[in-house]
């Protein structure tokens, strides 16, 4: 199996705060993750690719000061919301990249965190 | 820079019908394309995966086909259920590791 896990499924903080969001593969390895953000009835949006042992590379227009992104084993992966306000709500889905032998390669996703910063 | 388009936006048909959801990508050179299934909150649910050297792939009443030249996918759900109704999502990889880039899903209502 490629079971992806997050944690919480929910959070709802203060604005101000920081919040934390795990992303594990259960049953492989991933070094590489990919953390996505969902607004409502709208399209993933790739913010960042995380690499196991190294840092992370964001995309365009996504504050990497804002979004700290840390790949520390093959397994784990976290984003940290630092100082967030209500504009950071919003629904964080990570991915975990598993090879499959000889060319074949698919992103498993995770069940998503929904966030709420009041 | 990949661009993936997905049309029509949404999509309600009795049930029974067929269902035929439609993918365009603009770079040809794609490594693989993905369909996903995605509840109201919920995270992705992977249908189907199709390799760039594969031109369709099966699952159950789920077909999915690729067309590189064309820069198209198709998803093909026969004799639809209310239970299909999810947005349905595309994505395509540019390479093994490489990030996916998505459609903005097909919303698909199937009605008793």
């Amino acid at each position: 199996g490629a079971v992806v896990s997050q944690h919480p499924s929910r959070v709802i903080c203060k604005s101000g705060t920081s919040v934390k969001i795990e992303c594990r593969s259960l049953d492989f390895q991933a070094t590489t993750m990919f953390w996505y953000r969902q607004f409502p009835k709208q399209s993933l949006m790739l913010m960042a690719t995380s690499n196991e042992g190294s840092k992370a590379t964001y995309e365009q227009g996504v504050e990497k000061d804002k979004f700290l992104i840390n790949h520390a084993s093959l397994t784990l992966s976290t984003l940290t919301v630092t100082s967030a306000h209500p504009e950071d709500s919003s629904f964080y889905i990570c991915s975990a990249g598993k090879a499959a032998g000889g060319l074949s390669y698919e992103q498993y996703f995770g069940p998503g965190t929904r966030l709420t910063v009041t | 820079k990949q661009e993936v388009t997905q049309i029509p936006a949404a999509l309600s048909v009795p049930e029974g019908e067929n269902l035929v959801l439609n993918c365009s990508f603009t770079d040809s050179a794609i490594y693989n394309l993905q369909w996903f299934r995605q509840d109201p909150g919920k995270g992705l649910t992977s249908l189907l995966l199709i390799q760039s050297s594969q031109r369709e792939q099966t699952s159950g009443r789920l077909n999915a086909s690729l067309d590189k030249s064309s820069g198209r996918s198709t998803l093909y759900i026969a004799a639809s259920q209310p239970g299909d109704s999810a947005t349905y999502l595309c994505a395509g990889g540019k390479a093994a590791g490489n990030k996916l880039t998505f459609g903005g899903g097909t919303r698909v209502l199937v009605k008793p």
